[in-house]
């Protein structure tokens, strides 16, 4: 069964500094790989997707993330938070088989300081 | 349009009422599904639709029940929940399909729902 595992449920970063939200995740097939955010009180937006493409995948926002298939890793950074970064983080993960199931990490809410 | 619209946006209902949950898309998407997310975790899968059939049930309570009237539309019926019921249910949609890149799913606003 596909997961995915974000490590640290808050990261606190100031304005200006480098963003890093870890996500790893565990499948028995090649997976697709995403990354969402949520703003209070709203839905999912999506940031970027890995579907096997390019390993580096670049977002909205000034988003980016790396897919390594060696640490199982799919972090997403951003070089420069903003205020407006400030938000939830979902990592999620589906098999690319025929499968619908989009599963999601723990979530990192993301904390950015003035 | 890349929108998924859910109505109402807030509801609240009683332990014996009956309502339901509307989601609609207009993107052609062929699978339609309902979350549950609780405040501070991630959306639980509940359902999902492909081509208009139900194909995933994650063993969710008789008390919620599905409905895909045409590829544009999806309810949720609710009936008899609890007051652990509340929470924001999510609504998305994606291609039928996973071949290529179009492969994520587009999630609605959400209604925020509370059992009294």
């Amino acid at each position: 069964a596909q997961s995915v595992t974000q490590l640290g449920s808050h990261v606190s970063v100031s304005e200006g500094a480098l963003v890093l939200l870890r996500c790893n995740y565990s499948s028995s097939v090649p997976p697709y790989l995403f990354w969402y955010v949520q703003y209070p009180n709203q839905g999912l937006q999506l940031l970027l997707k890995y579907t096997s493409a390019a390993t580096l995948v670049k977002g909205i926002n000034g988003f980016e993330a790396e897919f390594k298939k060696s640490e199982t890793s799919f972090h997403l950074t951003k070089p420069s938070a903003h205020m407006s970064d400030a938000a939830e983080y979902f990592c999620a993960v589906r098999r690319m088989d025929s499968s619908y199931k989009l599963i999601f990490g723990s979530g990192t809410r993301l904390l950015v300081r003035p | 349009d890349t929108e998924v619209t859910q109505t109402p946006k807030h509801l609240v209902m009683g332990m014996t009422n009956k309502k339901s949950l509307k989601c609609e898309q207009h993107m052609g998407h062929r699978a339609m599904y309902w979350y549950k997310q609780k405040a501070k975790k991630p959306p639980e899968l509940m359902f999902v639709y492909s081509y208009e059939k139900l194909s995933i049930n994650e063993s969710v309570p008789s008390r919620f029940s599905p409905e895909c009237p045409n590829s544009s539309l999806l309810n949720l019926h609710l009936h008899a929940l609890q007051p652990e019921d509340s929470a924001l249910y999510l609504c998305a949609s994606s291609q039928g399909t996973l071949g290529g890149g179009n492969t994520e799913a587009f999630f609605g606003q959400g209604t925020r729902l509370t059992v009294v």
